[in-house]
């Protein structure tokens, strides 16, 4: 089935230490989303890609990153993760074309910050 | 600002009763509105999107919701509960932005149906 999975499902990462989460999808969606969720709030919208086109929230710290070598990978990049970078981490794809179709997302990545 | 509200941080429901998780909008111009669901430790689930045509709108696992122009609502509503129907609600609205479209959700509404 075509879906997006995210890798790992948890992690568990020094502070300080750089973390990378991969996200991959067979949807063929152009569209690519990274969001953070912290204690069931509402997901907040990290950056994303469209094609290659990277759009970073005006908010979203300095210290993440992302990367999307080609269609079907998108990786979120924290370079010095600290405590309150712990949460869950989900990505999401959409096709272009109009605001009628909803997100498909992944099961999502759990960060743990020792 | 276009925005999606959910006024309820909680409901709890008897399983077999009827459920509401309510949801309003502020949106400029025809609203694109979604229900999804988040089981523990897993992604957003979509249940069911309002774009145009009937004001009720069926979805996954029973579930339905109702789009009310005039008090710009979308209640999400299930005439039975089940006690697996415990999870997480978010409401949401996709805009059209300058490239792209946007999700913005609701805070989450936790539903939770005892036995």
């Amino acid at each position: 089935d075509a879906m997006v999975i995210q890798n790992p499902r948890y992690q568990v990462t020094q502070f300080g230490k750089p973390v990378t989460l991969s996200c991959s999808q067979t949807l063929n969606h152009n569209v690519m989303y990274w969001y953070q969720q912290k204690s069931s709030q509402a997901p907040k919208l990290l950056f994303h890609y469209y094609d290659k086109d990277f759009n970073n929230e005006a908010d979203t710290p300095d210290n993440f990153q992302s990367r999307r070598p080609n269609t079907s990978f998108c990786f979120l990049d924290i370079r010095s993760p600290g405590l309150g970078d712990a949460a869950m981490y989900l990505c999401a794809t959409s096709s272009q074309g109009g605001t009628a179709y909803g997100y498909t997302f992944g099961s999502g990545t759990r960060l743990t910050v020792v | 600002a276009q925005s999606v509200a959910q006024p309820e941080d909680q409901v709890n429901v008897a399983e077999g009763n009827p459920l509401t998780v309510k949801c309003t909008y502020s949106v400029s111009g025809n609203p694109y509105l979604f229900w999804y669901v988040q089981y523990p430790n897993r992604g957003l689930q979509f249940l069911l999107k309002y774009i145009t045509g009937d004001n009720l709108v069926k979805g996954s696992y029973g579930f339905e919701a109702e789009f009310n122009k005039s008090q710009t609502s979308f209640h999400l509503k299930k005439p039975s509960a089940l006690v697996s129907d415990s999870a997480l609600y978010f409401c949401a609205v996709r805009v059209q932005l300058y490239n792209n479209n946007d999700m913005r959700f609701g805070a989450g509404t936790r539903l939770t149906v005892k036995p």
